[in-house]
């Protein structure tokens, strides 16, 4: 069975600090995402990092990939308010099944 | 960008009835789509995937019977949740690949509340 394992569940830091989310997956995959979704909307495409070492940032968020140790990370910099939302991995298997993390919920306080 | 239309965005209704789920691509074919549930404070869990002109492969645990997937062109899947029970009450999420295999983007709709009473 496929486990993907995304640590912390819940988040709560302050603004202008940083973390990091990890996503740790159990099968073999090139390919994982990172998605956004705010109360009650659906999901906001982050990151799609296509190979082992990948590494993409947008804005305060900067996520990497290692295949060998089947693990993503999405860091953020400097926090704000903004950010506050709950961030999900997937990592793709063949037949393009996606197969989500536990989710980091993630509040940012003033 | 390529958009994945879901219709309705809420259902609420009684115990026993039967709820259909539109997924629509709107500016592309899906050969491909996926059906997620999303339980209150949990994560995505994939339900079954469809295959234009072919039988939905479910995942393990998912009911067949009692959630009915027709994918009968490459623009349009729709879920049945038949004689839906409180217990059904969920988040629903279609999302929509261009492609077959690995590698292919998804796009996701904006989901479905339905509410069971």
């Amino acid at each position: 069975e496929l486990k993907v394992e995304q640590n912390p569940l819940f988040l709560s830091m302050q603004e202008g600090k940083n973390y990091t989310i990890y996503c740790n997956y159990s099968t073999t995959s090139d390919r994982l995402y990172w998605y956004r979704q705010d109360p009650g909307k659906s999901l906001e495409s982050l990151f799609v990092l296509l190979s082992n070492g990948a590494v993409k940032q947008e804005g305060r968020l900067m996520a990497s990939l290692d295949t060998k140790a089947r693990l993503s990370t999405l860091h953020i910099t400097a926090a704000v308010h903004d950010l506050s939302a709950t961030y999900f991995c997937a990592v793709e298997t063949w037949g393009n099944q996606f197969y989500f993390g536990t989710g980091t919920s993630l509040t940012v306080i003033p | 960008g390529a958009v994945v239309s879901q219709h309705p965005s809420r259902v609420i209704c009684k115990s026993g009835t039967s709820v259909k789920i539109e997924c629509r691509s709107l500016d592309f074919q899906a050969t491909t789509m996926f059906w997620y549930r999303q339980f209150p404070k949990q994560s995505l869990m994939l339900m079954a995937t469809s295959n234009e002109g072919s039988k939905a492969t479910y995942e393990q645990g998912v009911e067949k019977d009692k959630f009915l997937i027709n994918h009968a062109s490459l623009t349009l899947s729709t879920l049945t949740v038949t004689s839906a029970h409180p217990e059904d009450s969920s988040f629903y999420i279609c999302s929509a690949s261009g492609g077959q295999g690995f590698g292919q983007p998804q796009h996701f709709g904006d989901g479905t509340r339905l509410s069971i009473l």
